[in-house]
């Protein structure tokens, strides 16, 4: 049973940096999973900020990056602003059509 | 503008069935995939289903495995989801999301704005 873990919570300062990252409990995640990143604000639907490990949606801040950090997919916000407080989620593709989430990231800008 | 309208979600008994819709607009609906994922109220996400531009392909959760179908009319830009046996732990706010590319493998790219599904008796 495949299991995406995420850091529970995290907080940043107003102007810093934070490194959210996307475990895969069967081994490292490589680019090959095609891992993706979402935020989502209460009451509102999620929104893709990065896709394919590394590539920005459009109109997502350059302060957004993606990669690959110790065999698991990351997310890194630059310059961290207040709107930025937010849950996080990243999702992995499994192969034959399925997609798997993490349990989210609930950051805090303060 | 890309925009996908969810409806259809509403109050359900267990064992009853719901069938949603997403109408979508602002892109060539025919040339992408689609998938829905879910919320519980206070929970994370959970991809549920996704069919391929053509609706030759579908993939389903186990959770959701026998008991949900998703299908899609090309011609009319829609997205469905019937829903039947639901059971409590179905209630959520279940998502239409587009995909990158014509099969569900590139990544989930624009989200609707989600329709609510509770079920209580």
């Amino acid at each position: 049973q495949n299991v995406v873990t995420q850091e529970p919570s995290l907080s940043v300062s107003p102007g810093g940096t934070v490194t959210l990252t996307c475990g895969l409990n069967s081994g490292s995640a490589s680019t090959a999973f095609y891992p993706s990143w979402f935020q989502q604000t209460p009451g509102q639907a999620p929104r893709t900020l990065i896709h394919s490990t590394n590539t920005r949606s459009s109109g997502v801040p350059d302060r957004f990056s993606g990669s690959i950090l110790a065999g698991k997919p990351a997310l890194t916000i630059t310059g961290a602003q207040a709107d930025d407080e937010s849950d996080y989620y990243c999702v992995l593709y499994m192969g034959s059509g399925s997609w798997l989430f993490g349990g989210g990231t609930k950051l805090t800008v303060l | 503008e890309v925009q996908l309208v969810a409806s259809g979600g509403g109050l359900v008994q267990p064992g009853g069935s719901l069938r949603l819709s997403c109408s979508a607009s602002g892109f060539t609906f025919s040339s992408y995939a689609m998938h829905w994922v879910r919320q519980a109220p206070g929970k994370g996400l959970q991809y549920v289903s996704a069919i391929n531009n053509s609706g030759g392909n579908t993939y389903y959760a186990d959770s959701v495995k026998g008991r949900f179908t998703i299908s899609r009319d090309n011609s009319k830009n829609t997205l469905y989801f019937q829903m039947r046996s639901l059971r409590a732990e179905d209630t959520a706010v279940y998502y239409c999301v587009k995909d990158r590319g014509a099969e569900a493998v590139y990544g989930m790219d624009v989200w609707g704005q989600g329709t609510t599904v509770i079920v209580s008796s």
